[in-house]
């Protein structure tokens, strides 16, 4: 059974740019979320889709957007990168949506440095 | 908003030595996480516990769901130098969607 896949593994952008993320959930799971790990902040979650709808943000600037397709691959889009933006991107997947509690599988992540 | 607070920040220990450490909220979660992670790698779950009170062992780990549903632990035993890593604890609430909080994880490193 294959994992959670993010593409692409490594990225690096200019300030200004926008960036495209995308993540692609184990078979079956239909919940997607999307964090920001980096070393002073630790894993910070940025938004939550299920069913192709938001249904939890954190607190992040409305540079960072995401959306789900109806194969429940995600997508997270950053514009107007700034220097802070470099981070690992994580991405983890869930089998049940609400009200079930479930565990999240993560993929191994999208390094994006911004120069 | 939410928050946890985890702790030792890292820990150096020697090959065979009984591991712990807890994360700890102001808030009530509904499910507590327990995930490692390698560097390059993400993290990868190790322990879900989903009501108060529950203890769950995975091997040589074992984590506790608090009863206050605002702490857990995670217990490593007869640790090996593969067990080197990045432990987070998470708490996922379940508001109509999932909003899991982490840790600020606890760093292991383990001297053979």
């Amino acid at each position: 059974k294959a994992g959670v896949t993010q593409t692409p593994r490594y990225l690096i952008k200019t300030r200004g740019q926008q960036v495209t993320l995308s993540c692609s959930p184990i078979s079956g799971h239909r919940s997607v979320s999307w964090y920001q790990q980096t070393p002073g902040q630790g894993l910070q979650f940025l938004f939550e889709y299920f069913s192709e709808t938001q249904r939890n943000k954190g607190n992040f600037p409305g540079r960072f957007s995401g959306r789900q397709f109806s194969n429940s691959r995600s997508e997270m889009n950053v514009s107007t990168l700034e220097l802070g933006d470099s981070a690992l991107y994580l991405c983890a997947s869930s089998l049940k949506g609400a009200p079930m509690n479930t565990e999240a599988f993560f993929g191994q992540g999208t390094r994006l440095t911004v120069v | 908003g939410q928050q946890l607070n985890q702790s030792p920040q890292s820990m150096f220990i020697q090959e065979g030595e009984d591991v712990s450490m807890n994360c700890t909220s102001s808030s009530i979660f509904n499910t507590w996480l327990w995930y490692k992670q390698e560097p390059g790698e993400g993290p990868v779950l190790l322990i879900a516990l989903y009501k108060a009170g529950e203890l769950t062992s995975n091997g040589r780990l074992t984590a506790q769901f608090g009863i206050t549903r605002k702490d857990s632990f995670l217990n490593i035993s007869a640790s090996i130098p593969s067990d080197v890593g990045i432990y987070f604890c998470a708490g996922q609430l379940n508001t109509g969607g999932f909003k899991t909080i982490f840790g600020a994880g606890t760093r292991l490193f383990v001297k053979a």
